[in-house]
């Protein structure tokens, strides 16, 4: 069964910090692994999206990461800003004869001043 | 461009009416999605259209639900009869293909009382 586990479930860090999400999945075969950003109340911002033969992504102060073989991934916040408290998704793509996607439960960040 | 645009924002029905969810998604993007999210499911992917096509509706929940995209500006997700579990967050997503970067609509949330 294909799987995506986020950890940790929520975290609290101060503003200036950095902090790191963990995504593990068993989802196969491998097409792509994203990584959306979601406020409360609007809807999901993609920050990344890597493919197999990418292990490093950044996009501003988020770095994602991404390790094949282990089928793990991160996603690294530099320098937290109040506006990075929000849920942050990991979502596996699966593509062979059909088209899947695979959902973490996410993240919920939440940076304090 | 002003983004994926969806209508309505809000839906309070009762059970048992029909429910018709709109999606216009960005100019020129060709692949189409939609999605609900729950706080006990999280996010799920319900149907996939790349020009027009139905590629993958396997998350349809049951035939209660069916989509439609006339054409390359217009999707509906409509849900009859309707019944409280339906009660969720519903977003419509566009890109320029698979893997492209997702765009997200501000998303509907319907009650089905």
């Amino acid at each position: 069964k294909n799987q995506v586990e986020q950890s940790p479930q929520s975290l609290i860090i101060l503003e200036g910090k950095n902090c790191t999400l963990q995504c593990n999945y068993t989802v196969s075969p491998f097409s792509n692994l994203r990584w959306y950003k979601q406020d409360t109340g609007r809807g999901p911002v993609s920050l990344t999206i890597m493919t197999f033969s990418e292990n490093t992504k950044s996009n501003g102060r988020y770095t994602a990461t991404l390790d094949a073989d282990t089928k793990q991934s991160s996603l690294h916040i530099t320098a937290s800003q109040l506006s990075d408290s929000a849920s942050y998704i990991c979502v596996v793509t699966s593509r062979s004869n059909d088209y899947k996607l695979s959902f973490g439960a996410g993240t919920t960040v939440t940076v304090r001043a | 461009d002003a983004g994926v645009i969806q209508s309505p924002r809000h839906e309070v029905t009762e059970m048992g009416q029909e429910v018709t969810l709109r999606c216009k998604p960005i100019s020129g993007h060709n692949s189409l999605f939609w999605y609900r999210q729950t706080m006990m499911r999280g996010l799920e992917l319900l149907i996939y259209f790349n020009n027009n096509v139905p590629i993958d509706d396997s998350g349809m929940p049951e035939d209660r639900f069916s989509a439609k995209m006339p054409n390359a500006s217009f999707s509906t997700l409509k849900i009859q009869p309707s019944e409280p579990r339906d009660s969720a967050v519903y977003f419509c997503a566009s890109s320029l293909g698979e893997p492209d970067t997702q765009y997200f609509g501000p998303g509907t949330r319907l009650t089905v009382l």
